[in-house]
């Protein structure tokens, strides 16, 4: 089905690891990417392709995905990463971007 | 590129109201642009593309027909027209730059339409 499904929150303590999902139909073989947004902001990518990071991401970030579930893994979390984030795919059936429904980061 | 959008405001059901998405350099010609809508509270929807050239559209299925998106080449300024608003489509309008096919990056600061009788 055409859904991308996220949870709704993700909290860490700073300096955890976060781990935030997004779960589709074989959405392993599709193309990946995490959007962050912090409030009063537009969104901007963190991850391209499952795992490559644009420049000014730091190392900290990084994606997987297989199968169903792709996920965006931030390590040594610090209080600045709180925010939004967006998982979105290509379908190349009909050339249309699908979002998840985010899921809020709080850092504790 | 900057993108800079425009046009939001508070109007009634069943009224239309033309977005605009400004590009700061030349070579936002190049450039396919997408809308994406972010409705109060919730998550990220794309709603419209329009290729580099005006030749290509393409619109989420729950607003075609409502929806036209355009671009004056001339103006460096994507256009999105909402017809026969309904109280669903209240939500921050951004444009955003097609980034390699798949992806968008250079996301504007978005414009807030909300409709409402």
């Amino acid at each position: 089905s055409d859904v991308l499904t996220q949870p709704p929150s993700v909290s860490v303590a700073p300096g955890e690891t976060a781990r935030i999902s997004c779960g589709g139909d074989n959405i392993g073989s599709k193309s990946v990417f995490w959007y962050q947004q912090k409030p009063g902001q537009a969104p901007s990518v963190v991850i391209f392709y499952e795992s490559d990071r644009p420049s000014g991401i730091p190392e900290r970030f990084s994606g997987s995905n297989s199968e169903n579930t792709a996920t965006l893994t931030i390590s040594r979390v610090e209080a600045g990463d709180e925010a939004d984030y967006f998982c979105q795919v290509f379908d190349s059936r009909n050339d249309h971007r699908l979002f998840g429904g985010g899921t809020k980061l709080t850092v504790l | 590129v900057q993108l800079v959008e425009s046009g939001g405001a508070v109007v009634q059901p069943g009224r239309s109201l033309r977005l605009s998405c400004a590009g700061s350099r030349i070579t936002f010609r190049m450039f396919d642009i997408l809308w994406v809508r972010q409705s109060p509270g919730k998550g990220l929807e794309w709603v419209a593309f329009i290729s580099h050239d005006g030749i290509r559209k393409d619109y989420t299925d729950s607003v075609k027909g409502r929806f036209i998106i355009s671009r004056d080449t001339s103006k460096r300024t994507v256009y999105l027209q909402i017809n026969s608003l309904r109280v669903e489509d209240t939500a921050v309008y951004y444009c955003a730059r097609d980034r390699d096919g798949a992806s968008l990056d250079n996301w504007g600061q978005g414009t807030l339409v909300t409709v409402s009788s």
